[in-house]
């Protein structure tokens, strides 16, 4: 069964500096798609990022990227330049296979907090 | 701006009230989900409708009923709750397709208080 594991319930950053939110996940699946996710306080998730098992680069969006290290089972967020509008939840995701289901299993989550 | 609008976004309701929770996706999307989110807990799928029809059921009590009219809209029917029924509850879409690489897009989220 696949698994994502994010280990660190809380992390703090300074503004206007980088931070790396952890990942790892577990499947025995050769295809699968990896998902970050934003949820402020407010509720809503934020689609940040996606990362395809077959993708040989690591995936970028603004000041978001993805490091993807396969043989590790990591994908692991990078926030560059932090703004004290990042503070929030974080979640990784993975998706099974279409012919499994195609569902998105979520990690524990990390609380991210940009001090000013 | 998202795709997904969910309403209401906040509800209180007693044990014995019936209500419904609706979402509308904009995106032209295939496939619709209910998620449940607890207090600092990840994400617990409930229901997932793919072209109208419902392709999984986790095991979620008879309490919580589903119902896809059509491609774009969702409805969550709850009735009898108990207060352990309080939570967030996010409702998504997707496009979905054999590729498997399908991005979810959620709505706000309703916050339910069972009282």
């Amino acid at each position: 069964a696949q698994k994502i594991t994010q280990t660190q319930p809380g992390m703090f950053v300074q503004e206007k500096e980088a931070v790396t939110l952890d990942c790892t996940y577990d499947t025995s699946d050769q295809s699968y798609g990896l998902f970050w996710y934003k949820q402020p306080s407010s509720g809503e998730m934020i689609f940040l990022i996606y990362q395809g098992s077959y993708d040989e680069q690591n995936a970028t969006e603004g000041r978001y990227s993805l490091n993807f290290q396969k043989a590790r089972k990591s994908a692991n967020l990078v926030i560059s330049a932090s703004q004290l509008g990042d503070s929030a939840m974080y979640f990784c995701a993975m998706r099974e296979p279409y012919n499994q289901g195609g569902k998105l299993i979520f990690g524990q989550g990390t609380e991210l907090s940009v001090k000013p | 701006e998202t795709g997904v609008t969910q309403t209401p976004r906040h509800l209180v309701m007693g044990m014995t009230n019936k209500k419904s929770l609706k979402c509308e996706q904009h995106l032209g999307h295939n496939a619709m989900y209910w998620y449940k989110q607890s207090a600092k807990k990840p994400l617990e799928l409930m229901f997932v409708y793919s072209l109208e029809e419902r392709v999984e059921n986790n095991s979620v009590p008879s309490r919580f009923s589903p119902e896809c009219p059509n491609s774009s809209h969702l409805f969550l029917h709850l009735h009898t709750l108990q207060p352990e029924d309080s939570a967030l509850y996010l409702c998504a879409s997707s496009q979905d397709g054999l590729a498997g690489e399908e991005t979810q897009y959620f709505g706000p989220g309703t916050r339910l208080l069972v009282l």
